[in-house]
């Protein structure tokens, strides 16, 4: 159960796109379509803001985009904003039933 | 509206057990699989443990298996987690959490507040 890779940090300017990696195997995020992303803020609980690859809960704004290709999931954020400025993780099902996270992205918005 | 409240946290020795609770609320418990999701301090997210809505089916990480049990009342619309044996490694916020829909790993929608756990001597 070895965590999904992420870039530790990604920077953007306000009104830029960024786009956040996360690698896997196909043992997780190339075995099935249940790639979901999370936004955490300082102190608060994750927020769920893609889920199914790319499927946004209702009340996400829809800068927020994701997409998958193999064993490598992205979440695209466009139009960047200072309130984006968060870390970011990425979760995939596994082959053995059970759920593995990215070791998060840093969003800092210059 | 779906509410998830944890307690149950504090300081442990190493080798100690704690028992955590999640009050619910706001959903038909009994309806969804639960889980729990830990975070060190500074750290990343880690899946623990999900239980299924009646409760007789679990799933563990690997980091936990054998050390903790997870399980539910669903007359009281609690979940708990049973965790024996902590290390200092366990140490985290731990959280509850739940999918909007029918497969508990599509999206955790729902999360309580945490519940910080230390364990030191």
């Amino acid at each position: 159960q070895s965590a999904l890779t992420q870039p530790a940090s990604v920077s953007g300017s306000p009104g830029q796109s960024i786009t956040i990696s996360c690698s896997g195997t196909s043992s997780d995020v190339g075995a099935y379509n249940y790639v979901s992303w999370y936004q955490q803020r300082p102190g608060k609980a994750p927020k769920l803001i893609i889920y199914d690859v790319s499927n946004r809960p209702s009340g996400v704004s829809d800068r927020f985009s994701g997409s998958k290709s193999g064993n490598t999931a992205s979440l695209t954020i466009s139009g960047l904003q200072a309130e984006d400025e968060a870390d970011y993780y990425c979760s995939s099902y596994t082959t053995s039933t059970t759920l593995v996270f990215g070791g998060g992205t840093k969003v800092t918005v210059l | 509206e779906v509410q998830l409240l944890e307690s149950g946290g504090g300081l442990i020795q190493p080798g100690g057990s704690l028992r955590l609770s999640c009050a619910a609320s706001g959903f038909t418990f009994s309806g969804y699989a639960m889980s729990w999701v830990r975070q060190a301090p500074g750290k990343g997210l880690e899946w623990v443990s999900v239980i299924y809505s009646g409760g007789g089916t679990t799933y563990y990480a690997d980091s936990v298996k054998g050390r903790f049990t997870i399980s539910r009342d669903n007359s009281q619309n609690t979940l708990y987690l049973q965790m024996n044996s902590l290390r200092a490694e366990d140490t985290a916020v731990f959280y509850c959490a739940k999918v909007d829909n029918s497969d508990w790993f599509r999206g955790f929608r729902h999360w309580g507040q945490g519940t910080l756990v230390t364990v030191s001597s």
